[in-house]
């Protein structure tokens, strides 16, 4: 398979706990962004790295999110402490560095907080 | 600063009319623009794109869409809806190729 995949599809998880999820990109893409969208919204961006480097984050990103790509390939997206408003789908995209190129998106983790 | 405002948060159609669903857009930069499909329980999938070269633009499943730089709009049509694009659809913008701002959406339904 070549395109973007994110594991675990579902989570449900109790208010509190942390939770992680992976995305792999497409292998020959060097930029990967996280995005979350809730019910009836567009996707809003949370961050993005270039490689391992992680060059942009947004503002709702809060301190218990966080995000790594250590080897520039797969990615982690960490949620400590959840909070039920954290209850959304997160997205996965990844995307080349040529210029106009289209974002690449897995189908996603939706993420549950009971 | 960059945005992007869908017009038209539901829009209706029968079988076999014409869909348009409109898109407008502010940039800083001359920017690359997109329209994805979302299906139910499905990963965005892109219809077409505009990055500089021809105004007008033919993506998949018959959309087209039509990048009008004096109106700052990028509306997506199809001649002949099919019950199959039922879905949302998503105007996006990527101002310099490195971030992509999404519009809220326009859920499609197409009546038999």
């Amino acid at each position: 398979d070549t395109g973007v995949s994110q594991d675990p599809r579902h989570k449900i998880t109790k208010r509190g706990q942390n939770v992680t999820f992976r995305c792999d990109p497409i292998s020959e893409h060097n930029r990967l962004y996280w995005y979350r969208q809730t019910l009836g919204q567009g996707p809003e961006f949370l961050t993005y790295f270039q490689n391992e480097a992680q060059l942009e984050k947004s503002r709702l990103l809060s301190d218990r999110f966080s995000a790594e790509r250590p080897k520039g390939s797969f990615s982690t997206l960490e949620i400590q402490r959840t909070e039920q408003g954290d209850s959304a789908m997160y997205l996965c995209a990844s995307t080349g560095t040529a210029e106009g190129t289209e974002a690449f998106f897995g189908q996603g983790t939706r993420l549950t907080v009971v | 600063a960059q945005s992007v405002t869908q017009l038209d948060s539901h829009v209706s159609v029968s079988e076999g009319t014409p869909v348009l669903l409109r898109c407008n857009y502010s940039s800083s930069y001359s920017p690359s623009l997109f329209w994805y499909v979302q299906h139910p329980n499905k990963g965005l999938q892109l219809l077409l794109k505009y990055t500089s070269a021809a105004t007008l633009v033919k993506g998949i499943n018959g959309f087209e869409a039509e990048f009008k730089k004096s109106e700052t709009s990028f509306h997506l049509t199809k001649p002949s809806a099919h019950m199959s694009d039922a879905a949302e659809y998503f105007c996006v913008v990527s101002p310099r190729g490195n971030q992509f701002y999404f519009g809220t959406g326009t859920s499609l339904t197409v009546i038999p």
